[in-house]
């Protein structure tokens, strides 16, 4: 079926290093992604985005990359800080209904 | 310029009862959509109005409805609350249908 899923539910990082958070689809229809971030208590924060005519997109030290071939996309964040932790939620936008499936999340740690 | 924003930020319900959630929309949007976030897990989608329409819906019973006004604010009615219903209940906002989204903070719902 259609789904949207992460392959870690926890990472944890050291302070300054780069952390990579990956997401695998199913539907090979999906032609636009995004990219969350959800504090404690919060609404997810849009962080990037990529459509499917592109491989990667970069943003401030953030960075996603897309392979159509295998359906995985992932989210690179270059010199990890505390102000990162957080839960990621990859989503897949169904067109224009609008519509997001969200993954289950991975959880972000960043020890000092 | 005011984001996306929810009320109320917590709700307790008896079993059965009825609750209203609403939203106000980030200003210049035409749509809003609603998710539900149970604990642990990635929103899930519920609806989407566009313009005062529902704009497809995602798999929720017909006890969850929803409305949007001429100011594209929108609310949330849940009929006949179940214990599986506590959740955090999301409203994203966006200038147009398939546009990117903009999440308020949310309303806890709790039911008992």
């Amino acid at each position: 079926g259609e789904s949207v899923g992460l392959h870690l539910p926890t990472l944890s990082v050291q302070e300054g290093d780069n952390s990579i958070i990956n997401c695998a689809y199913s539907n090979s229809a999906s032609d636009y992604f995004i990219w969350y971030k959800q504090e404690s208590g919060k609404g997810p924060q849009f962080i990037i985005d990529i459509r499917s005519n592109m491989d990667k997109r970069q943003g401030q030290r953030v960075t996603v990359l897309l392979n159509k071939t295998v359906k995985h996309l992932s989210l690179q964040i270059a010199a990890t800080q505390p102000g990162d932790s957080a839960v990621y939620f990859c989503a897949e936008n169904m067109g224009s209904q609008g519509n997001l499936i969200f993954g289950k999340g991975t959880k972000l740690s960043v020890k000092p | 310029e005011t984001g996306v924003t929810q009320s109320p930020t917590h709700l307790i319900k008896t079993r059965g009862q009825q609750v209203t959630l609403r939203c106000s929309s980030q200003s210049g949007h035409n749509t809003v959509s609603w998710y539900q976030q149970a604990l642990g897990q990635g929103p899930q989608f519920i609806f989407q109005y566009y313009r005062e329409e529902e704009n497809g819906r995602g798999n929720f019973p017909p006890r969850f409805s929803g409305l949007q006004f001429p100011n594209y604010s929108s609310e949330l009615n849940v009929n006949a609350l179940e214990l599986d219903d506590s959740a955090l209940y999301l409203c994203a906002s966006s200038l147009d249908r398939g546009s990117e989204q903009y999440f308020g903070p949310g309303t806890r719902l709790t039911v008992t």
